[in-house]
């Protein structure tokens, strides 16, 4: 079974663009949720998704936003980039969320911002 | 009240020798505690997870033991190898309703050394 697969692996962009970001779950699971890795906050939490609706969000700007599709397919976009954007972003997928606690992580889209 | 504090932040142990992680968390509504493996280039890989009825799990060489009174679960890594060498993240969550989110340990990096 093909894990989390997340494109693009490396991005690049100048400050004040935008990007998104594909996450493309294991088959068969429901749930998406987004992290930012960094080396100073570490894994931080972003949002999930279930069933194409944000169930929970974590503390972040209103620039990161997310959606998911009839696929559970998820983006997510971040908008007006800032230095600080700089991070690892993390896919993660469930079956649902809540009745099964394992999620399984794809490898990452490396963004810098210059 | 959500941290995760994870200690040692560095861990080097000779190969054959018992790599030991800690964490310890201060909300009692987590109910799931897993470990995560990350090397590097790569995401974050679930090892092995415990729910707070338990008192300890064991994995092949991996032992999560918990202490629920003290709030303070940690990792056992027994005959440690060169493989296992890897950047560690002891993590918790809650399940409010039906929507979950991890919050993650700062990490350890493990050196084995061969």
């Amino acid at each position: 079974k093909a894990g989390v697969t997340q494109t693009p692996r490396y991005l690049i962009k100048t400050r004040g663009q935008q990007v998104t970001l594909s996450c493309s779950p294991i088959s068969g699971h429901r749930s998406v949720s987004w992290y930012q890795q960094t080396p100073g906050q570490g894994l931080q939490f972003l949002f999930e998704y279930f069933s194409e609706t944000q169930r929970n969000k974590g503390n972040f700007p209103g620039r990161f936003s997310g959606r998911q599709f009839s696929n559970s397919r998820s983006e997510m976009n971040v908008s007006t980039l800032e230095l600080g954007d700089s991070a690892l972003y993390l896919c993660a997928s469930s079956l649902v969320p809540g009745s099964t606690y394992e999620q399984y992580f794809g490898p990452g889209t490396r963004l810098t911002v210059t | 009240q959500q941290q995760v504090k994870q200690s040692p932040q560095s861990l080097i142990v000779q190969k054959g020798g018992i790599s030991i992680i800690n964490c310890a968390y201060e909300n009692t509504a987590f109910d799931y505690f897993p470990w995560y493996q990350q090397f590097p280039g790569k995401g974050p890989a679930l090892l092995i997870a415990i729910r707070p009825d338990v008192s300890e799990k064991k994995e092949g060489r991996f032992t999560i033991s918990f202490n629920k009174s003290a709030k303070q679960f940690s990792l056992h890594i027994m005959d440690s190898q060169p493989g296992d060498s890897a950047t560690y993240f002891c993590a918790a969550s809650t399940t409010p309703g039906s929507a979950r989110q991890l919050t993650f340990g700062s990490g350890t990096q493990l050196t084995v050394l061969p």
